[in-house]
């Protein structure tokens, strides 16, 4: 168990419609990523917060859209779902002390399933 | 930009030595990582290199030539449990400490 954690474990919705991937970080952890892992693409980094901003902006969809509130956990909306967009989830959390070596730690990730 | 490559699957026989190899063309560069992942699980860390050589850690180690864009892990004395996909990541410069990874490769331990 990482620490981190993420709900659901499972969503299962049509296209067209939205949805929302809520992520905790390990106790003390001040920066979330938010990662797409799917087949054809691999694991696939969408959007970092750190300290309730956003840090670093990967390959997100504008139909997609994070936020991190002042507790530290984080959100991540999907909005207009394609089938394309069935895919893992996963959310990981670093201390980002400053340290070089600032290991990720993954929650057990969200699968969703566009119908 | 980032390019990562790493073969898409291997076979070894459990006690066997394997190495699993990953190059990498990056624009900047601030750490190399490799992930563990079995099948719908997360992943999980298991080394970090920053500077050229070798890092040993218990039945795993990982190699990393800087110059060459070329990384390796090396597992020894392989088990059962070792069947998992094998993540290479790149965190590249000034990237917020967010990774690149690989498709990564499977790996088959066969008794």
């Amino acid at each position: 168990d990482s620490g981190v954690t993420q709900t659901p474990k499972h969503l299962i919705t049509a296209t067209g419609q939205r949805v929302t991937l809520r992520c905790s970080p390990r106790s003390g952890d001040l920066s979330v990523y938010w990662y797409q892992q799917s087949l054809d693409q691999g694991l696939q980094f969408l959007i970092q917060y750190y300290n309730g901003e956003e840090r670093a902006k990967g390959n997100i969809l504008e139909r997609f859209s994070a936020q991190q509130f002042p507790d530290l956990h984080s959100e991540l909306n999907l909005s207009s779902l394609e089938l394309g967009d069935s895919a893992l989830y996963f959310c990981a959390s670093s201390v980002q002390s400053g340290m070089s070596y600032n290991e990720q730690f993954f929650g057990p990730g969200t699968r969703l399933t566009v119908l | 930009g980032q390019n990562i490559d790493q073969p898409t699957e291997m076979t070894a026989t459990e006690g066997a030595i394997v190495q699993i190899n990953c190059t990498y063309q990056t624009s900047g560069f601030n750490g190399l990582f490799w992930y563990q992942q079995h099948a719908g699980e997360a992943p999980t860390f298991l080394s970090y290199n920053v500077l050229d050589g070798l890092e040993e850690k218990g039945r795993f180690s990982s190699f990393l030539s800087r110059s060459k864009g070329y990384s390796y892990l090396l597992l020894k004395e392989l088990q059962m449990k070792d069947s998992a996909s094998y993540l290479c990541a790149v965190r590249p410069r000034d990237s917020g400490y967010a990774l690149n990874f690989g498709k990564g490769t499977s790996l088959l331990v066969t008794p």
